[in-house]
């Protein structure tokens, strides 16, 4: 079957750093995405990994483990408007479709 | 720039009630999606539209549920009648080719 896996909620501090981690099983892999969700608002696309290896946006950073089913967002300089949840997004066939985990939600603290 | 269109913004409506939400994609993106969210889960797959074909509806409840996008542009989804387990936020997405997802801001339905 098809799974993700993520903390359901993390806390942080104002200024530090936090790793959000995900594990998945997928029928195929096409592809990973990360998406941050504010609370009554849409997804926005954060990040993409399709090969292995880190992909640095800014403070936001996410790596792709494919032998292992492993990704995770790296957010640095946290600020307290990266309050929101943290979608992690796998595509598991040709069809571009997305498996949706039900998110980790983030609580920074000052 | 472009942003996905989506209206009502809020809707609140009687169960056993006929609803509808509209979706206008970026101008160009040619795969249109429909998603449910229940607070505290992700976005669940309704419909899936390339064009004005439907590619995917295996998970949309179609004794209920109905979507169209006769013109391959702009599309809407129905409800009918509205159930009070049916109260969700409610996602229109569209894409360019390979390109991310991009989201609306959502219809949040709620059933009383």
């Amino acid at each position: 079957g098809q799974n993700i896996d993520q903390p359901t909620e993390m806390t942080a501090t104002e200024g530090a750093i936090v790793q959000i981690n995900c594990t998945y099983q997928t029928s195929g892999f096409n592809g990973l995405f990360w998406y941050q969700q504010h609370a009554g608002e849409a997804p926005t696309f954060l990040s993409y990994n399709v090969l292995d290896g880190l992909e640095e946006k800014g403070r936001f950073s996410s790596f792709l483990s494919r032998s292992k089913g492993y990704s995770y967002l790296l957010l640095k300089e946290l600020q307290m408007k990266d309050s929101a949840s943290y979608l992690c997004a796998p595509r598991g066939d040709s069809n571009y479709q997305l498996i949706w985990g039900a998110g980790t939600k983030l609580i920074i603290k000052p | 720039e472009a942003e996905v269109a989506q209206s009502p913004r809020y809707k609140i409506t009687e169960k056993s009630q006929a609803v509808a939400f509209w979706c206008d994609p970026i101008s160009g993106h040619a795969t249109l999606y429909w998603y449910r969210q229940i607070l505290g889960q992700g976005p669940e797959l309704l419909v899936q539209f390339q064009d004005e074909s439907v590619v995917d509806d295996s998970q949309l409840p179609k004794d209920r549920f109905s979507a169209e996008r006769l013109k391959g542009v702009d599309s809407t989804l129905k409800i009918q009648p509205a159930e009070l387990g049916d109260s969700a936020m409610y996602l229109c997405a569209s894409r360019f080719r390979d390109s991310p997802l991009h989201f609306g801001n959502g219809t949040r339905l709620t059933v009383t």
